[in-house]
């Protein structure tokens, strides 16, 4: 079974610092990768999608790297804003077997940035 | 990418009672799935919602408890019955297939439920 883990869980910085989220998945086997931000009670909004074959995408300020032989994603984020507040998660999807489909995520990343 | 209106936003309900979320997607999808996040946890997938047949759930979810409907493409409620405290959560609609760019998965912004 699929298992995602995101290092680390919480994260307080000051405005301006450029942040690495780490984001690790034990089955390769994936069609895609997702990063989602959410606020506190609110749904998910889709930062990046990065496919299989990708190595990394960007938006903006927000990069976001892909390793899938070692089974690894990061989500960089440069000058960091009191906006960019959130919880950030990660998400892979299956591309084989009765999972086909399916995302699983990790826990997320609780970030805080402070003017 | 598709647009889902997903309601109610939020609501307090009585133990006991049932609640029925609706998802609307303003395009066809392939797929539809919905999600339940507990308190300070990450997501968990219920079910995957099936046109036109019954849906496909996950191990500890059963259908008496979370009856789900799918009668076309763009639209499908989420049923959570007989509420407990513990069915506090936020569930979410989300979206795949035809219509999400590089198929992706869009999500809606959640039903806020507190059950008292």
């Amino acid at each position: 079974k699929q298992e995602v883990t995101q290092i680390p869980a919480a994260l307080s910085v000051p405005e301006g610092e450029n942040l690495v989220l780490n984001c690790s998945f034990t089955d390769s086997a994936i069609y895609n990768l997702q990063w989602f931000r959410q606020d506190p009670g609110k749904g998910l909004t889709s930062l990046l999608l990065i496919q299989s074959s990708q190595r990394e995408q960007t938006s903006g300020r927000l990069n976001a790297s892909l390793d899938k032989s070692s089974g690894r994603s990061t989500l960089y984020i440069a000058a960091s804003q009191p906006g960019d507040s959130a919880t950030y998660l990660c998400a892979v999807r299956q591309d084989r077997g009765s999972t086909l489909g399916r995302l699983y995520f990790g826990r997320g990343t609780q970030l805080t940035v402070w003017p | 990418s598709a647009v889902i209106s997903q309601k109610p936003s939020r609501d307090i309900c009585q133990r006991g009672t049932s609640l029925t979320i609706q998802c609307q997607v303003d395009s066809q999808v392939t797929m539809m799935f919905w999600y339940r996040q507990q308190p300070g946890q990450s997501l968990t997938l219920i079910a995957t919602a099936n046109q036109g047949s019954e849906a496909t759930y996950e191990s500890g979810f059963v259908i008496d408890k979370f009856p789900i409907s799918r009668p076309n493409l763009t639209f499908s409620t989420l049923t959570v019955s007989n509420m407990s405290p513990e069915d506090s959560s936020i569930y979410l609609c989300s979206v795949s297939g035809q219509g999400i760019s590089n198929y992706g998965y869009t999500f809606g912004s959640g039903t806020r439920l507190t059950v008292v």
